[in-house]
Parts: C-alpha cells; structure tokens; sequence
C-alpha cells in the first residue's frame, strides 16, 4: 500500500503569492491533519480534517486555509505569501479522528521556500 | 497550553555508548504521549505511544518509559543507522483540536562508528 502522498516535494514562490500544497492519505484513511516545520523545530499543528469537515485548527493567521474533498484527499492552501512561510509541510493521516496505538502517518512532505 | 521541551538539543555518541533522550510535558490532560523518528528531508515515523505513568515500551534498541511530567527515549548500544531526529509529542484529553499533537523541537543524534 501506498504511504502518505504529498505534492509537490519542493516549490519555490515570491513573496506575496499564493500556494496551494496536496495530500493522499492512506486508503481508508479519513482523517488528514497538516503541520509546518520550520527548520531546527518541531512540527506546529495547523489544520485537521475529518470526514471533510475542519476539527481543529491551530495558531495560523487567515492566510492559511484547506479542505477534504470527498475522497479524503487535501489541500493547504497559503495566501500572500510571507518569508516566515518557508518550511516544510507535513501532511498526516489517520484512520480515526484521534488515534493512539499506531500514531499517525506522515508524508514526506513538501518544501517550501519563499524568496 | 500544552508544552513540551527535549533535552538535550544534540547528542553526539560512539557507537555502542548507551544513554537517553528526555521529554519534559505541560498538559492539562494527558491522552498519549509520542514518539517519533525524523530522517534529513523525510516525514517523522511513528515509533511509540504511551499511555500512563509507569508505562514502558521497547523496540530494538529503543526503550520509552513515561513519567507523570517527563519521558525518557533509552537507546541502549546504538548503531550508526539510529543517527537521526528524535521527536516527542503529546496529545491532550478534550478540546477543540482534539487530534491535535504538540510537538518538542527535537533532540538531533549522532552516531559515530
């Protein structure tokens, strides 16, 4: 079976854009969270859905939104983009709204840097 | 609010030179706690979870035992191969983020030969 699919693996955008980031869960999955991590921290909790509908939203201004579309698959979307927005995009995915005994799985996320 | 701190920020080993990881947590009801490992450009893998005060669980040369305010990641005769960032996260009971997992900022661990 396929892991945690994310696209694409590296981008580079100019300040003031826009960026819109994808996630595949693992089939069967219906829980999809997003994370950022900056370099030399640890991953901060942005978003999670489940069953497409927002359950959690961490400390992110507006400018960062997403989605679940029916197949359970994501989007992250950022708008006018920010150099402090360079980081690295985590998408995980869980078979429940909140899971234990096998944690969740991460992509291999996506780089973003913003010049 | 939840916190969690890792300590130390780097370890440098020899191989076969055992010691351990420490995980100190803030949270208002603790649900689980975490721990994963992160490669150099790769996703963390999930390698623990526990559950209460008093638990331990053990994978090859990794052992996590939990307290009521810290954890501990023992590597006991690590190898080369277990060079990476070692993260640990909690899972508070509640809220309105309920899947929500805060992260520490990670201990790096180097591994000689």
């Amino acid at each position: 079976d396929a892991g945690v699919t994310q696209s694409p693996t590296h981008l580079i955008k100019t300040r003031g854009q826009h960026v819109t980031l994808r996630c595949s869960p693992i089939s069967g999955h219906k829980s999809v969270s997003w994370y950022q991590q900056v370099l030399g921290q640890g991953p901060q909790f942005i978003f999670q859905y489940y069953e497409k509908e927002e359950r959690g939203r961490g400390n992110f201004p507006d400018r960062f939104s997403a989605r679940q579309f029916p197949n359970y698959s994501s989007e992250l979307n950022v708008n006018a983009l920010l150099l402090g927005d360079s980081a690295l995009y985590l998408c995980a995915s869980s078979l429940m709204y909140s899971t234990l005994n096998y944690g969740y799985t991460f992509g291999s996320g996506t780089r973003l840097t913003v010049v | 609010e939840d916190q969690v701190t890792q300590s130390p920020e780097a370890l440098r080993l020899q191989e076969g030179e055992s010691s351990s990881l420490n995980c100190s947590y803030t949270v208002s009801g603790l649900r689980g706690l975490f721990w994963y490992r992160q490669d150099p450009g790769k996703g963390p893998e999930f390698l623990f979870t526990l559950y209460s005060a008093g638990e331990e669980k053990e994978k090859e040369r990794l052992k996590a035992t939990l307290t009521k305010k810290e954890s501990f990641l023992h590597i006991t005769a690590p190898k080369p191969e277990d060079s990476a960032t070692y993260l640990c996260a909690v899972q508070a009971e509640g809220g309105t983020s309920y899947g929500k997992l805060t992260f520490g900022q990670g201990t790096i661990l180097t591994v000689h030969p």
